[in-house]
């Protein structure tokens, strides 16, 4: 699997948008982008997974660079609850292990 | 409900106990997974399971020992070999085939060693 690099932390203001990025150099053809989110002592949650195209869902948005070697994930409106770590990991189509790097420790702030 | 369950919440043992770690999950998953999580550190994979009866090691099996003897069940031990278990441990699963799936995680366990 491709690995990720993500910046160590990051914070945003309350009601703004929380761009993370995440880089993925190595990504090969058949790699999915998947996101997830750990909050403090819990498992972590899933938000949204893409392969080439963008996608969207009620939780956040994901942006794919065309050439497939970077993405954002996109939370439109950051509340004080989306603080978490958030992780990016690429997985391939037949590989059913899922590795996690060390994330993005996101805080929103009021 | 569905989901999946680990019990307890919070453990402790004596050092040189081995010690088993419940995961159980009624979502007719294929896959199930096994992560450790050392404080401000990410999730590393311990082991896995793409079937029944079947299982691989992740990147830090040493010291831990599984079985997969039914598809819902996924118990870990934390053997006397392993040398610094104290840590937060969780059970993920997943649909099996294709990587359009994503992984569901349970509320981990939190290991102390004494």
């Amino acid at each position: 699997d491709a690995k990720t690099t993500q910046p160590p932390s990051m914070d945003c203001a309350e009601g703004r948008a929380a761009n993370l990025p995440c880089n993925h150099s190595t990504i090969s053809g058949n790699e999915y982008v998947y996101w997830y989110r750990q909050i403090h002592s819990q498992g972590p949650q899933y938000i949204i997974h893409g392969l080439k195209n963008n996608e969207t869902n009620e939780m956040a948005s994901l942006i794919i660079t065309e050439d497939r070697k970077s993405s954002t994930l996109i939370l439109p409106h950051a509340t004080l609850r989306d603080t978490a770590v958030y992780y990016c990991i690429v997985r391939g189509y037949n590989n059913n292990d899922m590795r996690f790097g060390a994330g993005t420790r996101l805080t929103v702030k009021p | 409900d569905g989901g999946i369950t680990q019990s307890p919440k919070y453990l402790f043992r004596k050092e040189g106990q081995n010690v088993t770690l419940s995961c159980e999950q009624n979502l007719n998953h294929d896959a199930m997974y096994w992560y450790r999580q050392d404080p401000g550190q990410g999730l590393r994979l311990i082991y896995y399971s793409q079937i029944v009866n079947d299982f691989q090691k992740g990147d830090i099996a040493e010291g831990y020992s599984v079985s997969r003897e039914k598809k819902e069940s996924f118990p870990l031990t934390v053997t006397s070999a392993q040398k610094n278990p104290t840590a937060f441990y969780l059970c993920a699963s997943r649909p099996g085939g294709g990587a359009g799936n994503e992984q569901f995680f349970g509320p981990g366990t939190r290991l102390t060693v004494l």
